[in-house]
């Protein structure tokens, strides 16, 4: 069965220091891939996504992921962690196939200490 | 709208109770779907509704569950005799056709707890 792996279910870092975040997918084909943010008592914000083209990607508030069709991993990266990114962060994947629908990773819980 | 609006925002219930949530997704979306969103269980998807085609209900976790979505806009998820296992919160998304290549807008979201 198609699934979405995020191995680390809490990272802490400090304000400043580099992030990376980890997502592996199981499918045999190269799905739509997303990157969703959570604050507490908020909704999901889209961060990025990639179909096809450029392997890596650009998104909003500073944050890059880059997919690595080998490793099948589609890894969230910022070079500068601020004091407002701590929230819950969820890798997505479309399947590309049917009906359009996304799976999600467990998520992954970021800590930012001063 | 601006954004995917959900109503109520929280909800409690008593077991056995039926509820509604409520979603208004983006003007134009043409996609809307149904997550929830539990302790230990991460999102899992629950329905889809694209245009007027049937909808994928392939995610709904029993008959006490059943969604509607009228003339296209607004969608009600209902959860019929409900169980404590039910406490969650309901996500309602959008999107242009299939979000594939769009994105998905999610609301805020219904806490549902049932007591």
């Amino acid at each position: 069965a198609q699934s979405v792996t995020q191995p680390d279910i809490h990272i802490t870092v400090s304000e400043g220091a580099s992030l990376e975040l980890r997502c592996n997918y199981s499918y045999g084909a190269t799905p739509y891939l997303f990157w969703y943010v959570q604050s507490p008592g908020q909704g999901l914000q889209l961060l990025l996504k990639y179909f096809s083209g450029d392997t890596l990607v650009q998104g909003i508030k500073g944050f890059e992921a880059e997919f690595k069709r080998s490793q099948s991993s589609f890894n969230l990266r910022k070079p500068s962690v601020h004091w407002s990114d701590a929230a819950e962060y969820f890798c997505a994947v479309d399947m590309n196939s049917g009906y359009s629908t996304l799976t999600f990773g467990k998520g992954t819980m970021l800590l930012v200490s001063p | 709208g601006a954004g995917v609006s959900q109503s109520p925002s929280n909800k409690v219930t008593e077991k056995g109770k039926d509820v509604e949530l409520r979603c208004d997704p983006i003007s134009g979306h043409t996609a809307l779907y149904w997550y929830r969103q539990s302790l230990g269980q991460g999102l899992e998807f629950l329905i889809y509704f694209q245009g007027n085609s049937a909808p994928d209900k392939s995610g709904l976790p029993s008959d006490r569950f059943s969604a509607e979505r009228t003339g296209g806009s607004v969608s009600t998820l209902t959860i019929q005799r409900t169980q404590q296992e039910d406490s969650a919160v309901y996500l309602c998304a959008s999107s242009l056709i299939g979000g594939r290549t769009h994105g998905y807008t999610f609301g805020s979201g219904t806490r549902l707890t049932v007591v």
